[in-house]
């Protein structure tokens, strides 16, 4: 079974400034999808940023990027010049390649962006 | 993407009484997943709904508690039965990315459904 560990709840991080949100995961896959999902007070869950298990080269989309460490299972997310719409709920996910796979989540950060 | 919508956003029921959530997606998809997620909590997995055949439920969920239909590719409904405040949550759909053909990996979420549950 996998497992994915978020250990920091809750974080805050003053508007401009970059903050990282920390995730590790349990597998014995070699093969699976990282994402990073954010649900922000709307309640819709939104995927900020996904890595494939086989890339080396860690995955950016705008300010936001990710450090994949395969064989420590690290998966953190680094968010570069915070906006206050970045305020929300974010959740680490794992997926195994595979049809049949189900999305496993972890227990989320609530990430808070002051002025 | 694909491009969810999901009814009713919201609603207050009573004791005792069974409410049916609605999710209809923009295009046909294989595999659509009904989520729990409690208050402050993560997302818990009900069931895999697939076009044709019965839901999967996961461990902890029952067909007779949280009936699933999947009439075709794009629509599918989940009816939280007999509901006690317990079952106060936000229940959300889902579907996997790729379409009839692949798994990209990645869920795509309607907006969800809050139920109070007096």
């Amino acid at each position: 079974a996998q497992t994915v560990t978020q250990s920091q709840p809750e974080m805050s991080v003053q508007e401009a400034e970059t903050v990282t949100l920390s995730c590790t995961y349990d597998t014995s896959e070699s093969n699976y999808y990282l994402f990073w999902y954010k649900q922000p007070p709307s309640r819709q869950m939104i995927l900020v940023i996904r890595q494939e298990a086989y890339k080396q080269q860690n995955a950016t989309e705008n300010r936001f990027s990710v450090n994949f460490q395969k064989a420590a299972k690290s998966f953190s997310l680094k968010i570069s010049d915070s906006q206050l719409g970045d305020t929300a709920m974010y959740f680490c996910a794992f997926i195994p390649y595979g049809t049949a796979s189900k999305l496993t989540f972890g227990t989320g950060t609530r990430l808070q962006v002051t002025l | 993407s694909a491009v969810i919508s999901q009814k009713p956003s919201r609603d207050i029921c009573q004791r005792g009484t069974s409410l049916t959530i609605q999710c209809q997606v923009d295009s046909q998809v294989t595999m659509m997943f009904w989520y729990r997620q409690q208050p402050g909590q993560s997302l818990t997995l009900i069931a895999t709904a697939n076009q044709g055949s019965e839901a999967t439920y996961e461990s902890g969920f029952v067909i007779d508690k949280f009936p699933i239909s999947r009439p075709n590719l794009t629509f599918s409904t989940l009816t939280v039965s007999n509901m006690s405040p317990e079952d106060s949550s936000i229940y959300l759909c889902s579907v996997a990315g790729g379409g009839l053909f692949s798994n990209t990996g990645e869920l795509f979420f309607g907006e969800g459904s809050r139920l109070t549950v007096l």
